[in-house]
């Protein structure tokens, strides 16, 4: 499994952009970067994948770097309902997620 | 849709009982997984099934068991409780067909006195 690190903590000001990192230097070649989100009390959910391309839905988009040893989620507007914890998870399977601390974002009114 | 049941929601143990968390899908996913996150921490993986009939063990499988006879039902057991146990459970599913997002259930927080 690729190792992944991102920060602890970020903050930011209600209706600004985020960036949120990570590093994933050991990614083999067939793993998508998946992220989700997990907002207090509730499951993890599904923010946004990809594999090469940059990507983008409604929720954010995702930047890849070219040599795909790092990635960028893009939360465009943050809102108070973007305070979450962000985890960013290197995997080719449907089937084994692996989970690291993730990032807690915390928005600011 | 329903999507992913858990329960019992909240539930309290002592050390030694055992008992069984249930999870339903009804979204016809072929996978489904068991985490636990523990105060503070990412979720871990104990066990996945990839379908009816198959199951293997994740990160931390020691002290559960799981089985899948049907493919919407994927129930976690818990064979003699611990305090080391203490957790919340989720369950999840996915499947290729939507492009193997895990869709999570509500949750289970379970206390092991």
């Amino acid at each position: 499994d690729a190792k992944t690190t991102q920060p602890n903590s970020m903050e930011s000001n209600e209706e600004e952009p985020v960036h949120l990192p990570c590093n994933h230097s050991t990614i083999s070649g067939t793993d998508y970067i998946h992220w989700y989100r997990q907002l207090p009390s509730q499951g993890p959910e599904y923010v946004i994948h990809g594999l090469t391309s940059n990507v983008n839905n409604r929720m954010a988009s995702l930047a890849i770097a070219e040599d795909r040893k790092s990635s960028t989620l893009i939360l465009h507007r943050a809102t108070l309902r973007d305070a979450a914890v962000y985890y960013c998870i290197p995997t080719n399977t449907g089937n084994q997620f692996y989970f690291g601390t993730g990032t807690s974002l915390t928005v600011i009114p | 849709n329903a999507g992913v049941t858990q329960t019992p929601k909240f539930q309290v143990l002592k050390t030694g009982q055992s008992m069984t968390l249930q999870c339903a899908q009804d979204m016809n996913h072929e996978y489904m997984s068991w985490y636990r996150q523990d105060p503070g921490m990412g979720l871990r993986l104990i066990h996945y099934s990839v379908g009816a009939g198959i199951t293997d063990q994740g990160e931390v499988p020691n002290g559960y068991n799981v089985s899948r006879s049907t493919t919407e039902d994927f129930p976690l057991r818990l064979l003699s409780a611990a305090p080391s146990q203490t957790s919340v459970y989720f369950c999840a599913s996915s499947s290729p067909s939507v492009g193997e997002k895990l869709f999570f259930g509500s949750g289970t927080q379970l206390s092991v006195l």
